[in-house]
């Protein structure tokens, strides 16, 4: 089915370690985005990237990098993961036209001990 | 920065009943606005996707309306049924920038 897919669906870290989010779709979207939902705060944007070759910094970008790997992919690293950043990490992807919303991968469950 | 809220944060109700979920938002200058809904455990699935220029917009027994100048949008849910147990979240998109602001949802229980 067509949509957005997003690897691993669980994980645990250790504090300090390191890991990618790898974040795919396939629906020629040009723009994709990374939130994250912590509970009673809703979904908090970490990063986007309207096109291809482009990132942006959202609302809490602080220890996290991101790469537009190509027009499919976009990937989330946490190079030294703390405790703050467990949380469930949304992948996001938006078509080229204006009028168009999100469609949302299903998530990754991550925790950091 | 826009502030979105969602009143109330939870609602439980018998199977069949009509329901009005609420979404208020602080800037008017919206592009569009979103509602979604989100399974225990799951991604988000969109359910209606309303413009500026738009009043409302239906999908079933959905009907989502918009009124900018008041800053609120509702979600109208008809006959409810236990499937519709969820949590339901609006997202706005300004007219600058790139990004949504989500609320942080109404949890909704239909009891059979």
């Amino acid at each position: 089915n067509a949509g957005v897919t997003q690897t691993p669906k669980f994980q645990v870290l250790k504090t300090g370690q390191s890991m990618t989010l790898q974040c795919a779709q396939d629906m020629n979207h040009n723009s994709m985005y990374w939130y994250r939902q912590d509970p009673g705060m809703g979904l908090r944007l970490i990063y986007y990237s309207a096109s291809e070759g482009t990132t942006d910094k959202g609302e809490v970008p602080n220890g996290y990098n991101v790469s537009r790997l190509n027009k499919r992919e976009f990937s989330l690293r946490l190079e030294s993961a703390a405790p703050s950043q467990t949380s469930v990490y949304f992948c996001a992807s938006r078509g080229q036209e204006q009028d168009y919303g999100y469609t949302f991968g299903s998530g990754t469950r991550l925790t950091v001990v | 920065k826009q502030e979105v809220t969602q009143i109330p944060a939870a609602l439980s109700v018998p199977e069949g009943e009509n329901l009005v979920l609420n979404c208020s938002f602080t800037d008017s200058a919206i592009y569009n606005l979103q509602w979604f809904r989100q399974d225990p455990g799951k991604g988000l699935t969109s359910l209606l996707l309303i413009q500026s220029s738009q009043r409302e917009q239906t999908s079933g027994r959905l009907n989502a309306s918009l009124d900018k100048s008041s800053g609120r949008s509702t979600l109208y849910i008809a006959a409810s049924q236990p499937g519709d147990s969820a949590t339901y979240l609006c997202a706005v998109r300004l007219n600058t920038g790139n990004q949504f602001y989500f609320g942080t949802g109404t949890s909704l229980t239909v009891i059979p």
